[in-house]
């Protein structure tokens, strides 16, 4: 049974740094792609960058360019995302997601963490 | 980028829903649908234009291809009251959503 699962709940101070967490389990962790996508209260799904689990290749989205970092920790099956100089429109739900394997050659995402509130706030 | 229409759409339970995406350009049938309840993460109803993912109910279908698509609820049940998002899965990693459709209880 696939799982992830997501830190805590942050808040932050403008210009400071938070590092989410994302621990899966239930799959073999390298065989799949791991994507953070983040939702600003009462607003849409955002897309923020991906990481391959098998080798640490990312792509982020070029909004976040130089203020995000994503890295795994294969010995817990764990993927981190690093936001920094935090603005208040930061303050968003941040959504761990894995993408699918669903036969075809591109899959959307098939299981999602709960999410992780983190609030920007002087 | 994925266009949803109509921003909120109001139906009675039973009756039929109908919501519509389009993309400014080709996904060929790389489309996928999903469902988020208030407080919850989003949930995959659908992909590939028309494929419904494990546990999505028969009365959710999905039609549609290169630009245009569609995701039809027959008899709309009191838990499909939700927020429904496209999202094109053809550009590998990058998949854009839909700014959503509210569906609500009439």
């Amino acid at each position: 049974q696939v799982h992830l699962v997501q830190s805590g709940p942050e808040v932050k101070k403008p210009g400071a740094s938070v590092k989410v967490s994302c621990q899966t389990s239930g799959y073999a962790f390298i065989n799949f792609g791991i994507t953070w996508v983040r939702q600003a209260p009462g607003q849409g799904l955002e897309w923020m960058g991906w990481i391959n689990p098998k080798n640490d290749d990312t792509t982020y989205e070029q909004e976040f360019q130089g203020r995000v970092t994503m890295t795994t920790d294969t010995s817990t099956s764990t993927v981190y995302m690093e936001l920094r100089n935090l603005r208040s429109d930061d303050t968003a739900v941040y959504y761990c997601a894995r993408y699918g394997d669903c036969g075809r050659i591109s899959c959307p995402f098939d299981y999602w963490g709960q999410g992780t509130l983190v609030t920007v706030s002087s | 980028v994925m266009t949803q229409s109509p921003s909120t759409l109001s139906v009675s339970p039973g009756e039929r829903a109908t919501l519509s995406c389009r993309a400014s350009q080709s996904v060929s049938s790389d489309l996928a649908w999903y469902q988020q309840k208030p407080g919850q993460a989003p949930r995959l109803l659908i992909y590939g234009a028309s494929t419904r993912a494990t546990g999505t109910p028969a009365r959710f279908s999905g039609s549609g291809s290169g630009t245009e698509f569609t995701l039809t609820i027959s008899s709309l049940q009191s838990e499909d009251f939700a927020v429904y998002y496209c999202q094109g899965h053809n550009n590998w990693p990058r998949y854009t959503f839909g700014q959503g459709t509210k569906l609500e209880i009439k």
